[in-house]
């Protein structure tokens, strides 16, 4: 059984830049979810993704866009990036919409500058 | 809606002595408990969690803790410190029928010598 996965480790972009990150799910797990952690912070949901479609989003922008694939795995999109971007960005897979299974990948740390 | 606080955003503890972490939550429905542990430059690591069932609940390297509805709290214990548990501690809820994690803001543990 393999954990979940995040790719890149680290990113450096610019302002006004367009960003794509990538998650790969715990085997069997078909939801995604994706968290902003700002430096001194807990995460913070951006949204959610089950069975490919969208399932509830949080406070941000509409910038911040996602995709779900079906093999599950799933990317999060942030287009003009802006300084206060800089954050590790989570992912969490888990299994239909049971919360108590969800699991989190490494992250991705991402720098505007 | 559900929401966590955590007093206290920074603790410090001598080697050997009791860690107590405090997480207070806001649910209007049943929660679901959680305790993640964020090493420097890393994800989130699952200590622990609550669902159903027994009030204290046991996680991994030693730490407990026990939900308690009268008192809205789910803090975070270990008898004895250890150099290698200074890290952040986050404390998480959710419910079995939301989309998200709410995480607190997150408290630092420091073990002094």
């Amino acid at each position: 059984e393999t954990g979940v996965t995040q790719s890149p480790t680290h990113l450096i972009k610019t302002r006004g830049q367009q960003v794509t990150l990538r998650c790969s799910s715990q085997s069997g797990h078909n939801t995604v979810s994706w968290y902003q952690q700002a430096l001194g912070q807990g995460p913070q949901f951006i949204f959610q993704y089950y069975r490919e479609e969208e399932n509830g989003r949080g406070n941000f922008p509409p910038r911040f866009s996602g995709l779900q694939f079906p093999n599950y795995s799933s990317e999060l999109n942030v287009n003009a990036l802006e300084l206060d971007d800089s954050a590790l960005y989570l992912c969490a897979s888990s299994l239909g919409l049971r919360q108590e299974t969800q699991y989190f990948g490494p992250g991705t740390r991402l720098l505007v500058l | 809606a559900q929401s966590v606080t955590q007093l206290g955003s920074h603790v410090s503890v001598s080697e050997g002595a009791l860690v107590l972490l405090r997480c207070n939550y806001s649910s209007s429905v049943p929660p679901y408990l959680f305790w993640y542990v964020q090493y420097p430059n890393q994800g989130l690591q699952l200590l622990l969690k609550y669902t159903t069932g027994a009030t204290l609940v046991k996680g991994i390297n030693g730490f407990e803790a026990e939900f308690k509805k009268s008192e809205t709290s789910f803090h975070l214990t270990k008898p004895s410190a250890h150099m290698s548990d200074a890290a952040e501690y986050f404390c998480a809820v959710t419910t079995n029928t939301g989309n998200q994690f709410y995480f607190g803001t997150g408290t630092s543990l420091t073990v002094i010598p």
